[in-house]
């Protein structure tokens, strides 16, 4: 079936660097994306979110950039602090649903002082 | 409450016990979602819960895993006779439904299952 997927499990920053967390995406139907990020021991938590007529969006410190054309989703955090570490999923509603979420297999982001 | 609320926080069981999980969800919040989250995987839909509406049990992996939601607020997950590819993380998320479903999912932290 179609489903989201991440490019790379783990990546390691410097703090203060920025960070850029991809993902990609196979179901065109889908027309909502999510990024949330998840501490050990935590459920994830709601970062930033954009709907597929739009192709960035920016919040505090991170900014989601959507390509339709090749469904590919970014995330990127500016001045990466050591808070930041966690794994970060992307996540899409599964084919256009109004209430079902296909996630990722998560990026787990380090972030070294 | 003021988040979504899970118990156990962790849950060891020997294989072929039934469990049940418990999610308490977000007061006000019509839409109630169970995940399962393995080992270095992203989360996998489970089953989802909307008002009075009969729930979309598409996501449960087999007639072992059944969740009831009493008075429109309370959930329980039951996995009878365990095995031990159940373990993992059961997550719990509420929003407050209907148009808005996907919009403000907020996920409990949990329940760690372990089966032995």
């Amino acid at each position: 079936g179609e489903s989201v997927g991440l490019h790379l499990p783990t990546l390691s920053v410097q703090e203060g660097d920025n960070s850029i967390i991809n993902c990609a995406y196979s179901n065109s139907a889908s027309d909502y994306f999510i990024w949330y990020k998840q501490e050990s021991g935590k459920g994830p938590q709601f970062i930033i979110d954009i709907r597929s007529n739009m192709d960035k969006r920016q919040g505090q410190r991170v900014t989601v950039l959507l390509n339709k054309t090749v469904k590919h989703l970014s995330l990127q955090i500016a001045a990466t602090q050591p808070g930041d570490s966690a794994v970060y999923f992307c996540a899409e509603n599964s084919g256009g649903s109004n209430y079902k979420l296909t996630f990722g297999k998560g990026t787990l982001l380090t972030v070294n002082p | 409450g003021a988040g979504v609320s899970q118990s156990p926080s962790n849950k060891v069981t020997e294989k072929g016990k039934d469990v049940e999980l418990r999610c308490d969800p977000i007061s006000g919040h019509t839409a109630l979602y169970w995940y399962r989250q393995s080992l270095g995987q992203g989360l996998e839909f489970l089953i989802y819960f909307q008002g009075n509406s009969a729930p979309d049990k598409s996501g449960l992996p087999s007639d072992r895993f059944s969740a009831e939601r009493t008075g429109g607020s309370v959930s329980t997950l039951t996995i009878q006779r365990t095995q031990q590819e159940d373990s993992a993380v059961y997550l719990c998320a509420s929003s407050p439904g209907g148009s808005t479903a996907l919009y403000g999912y907020t996920f409990g932290s949990g329940t760690r299952l372990t089966v032995v």
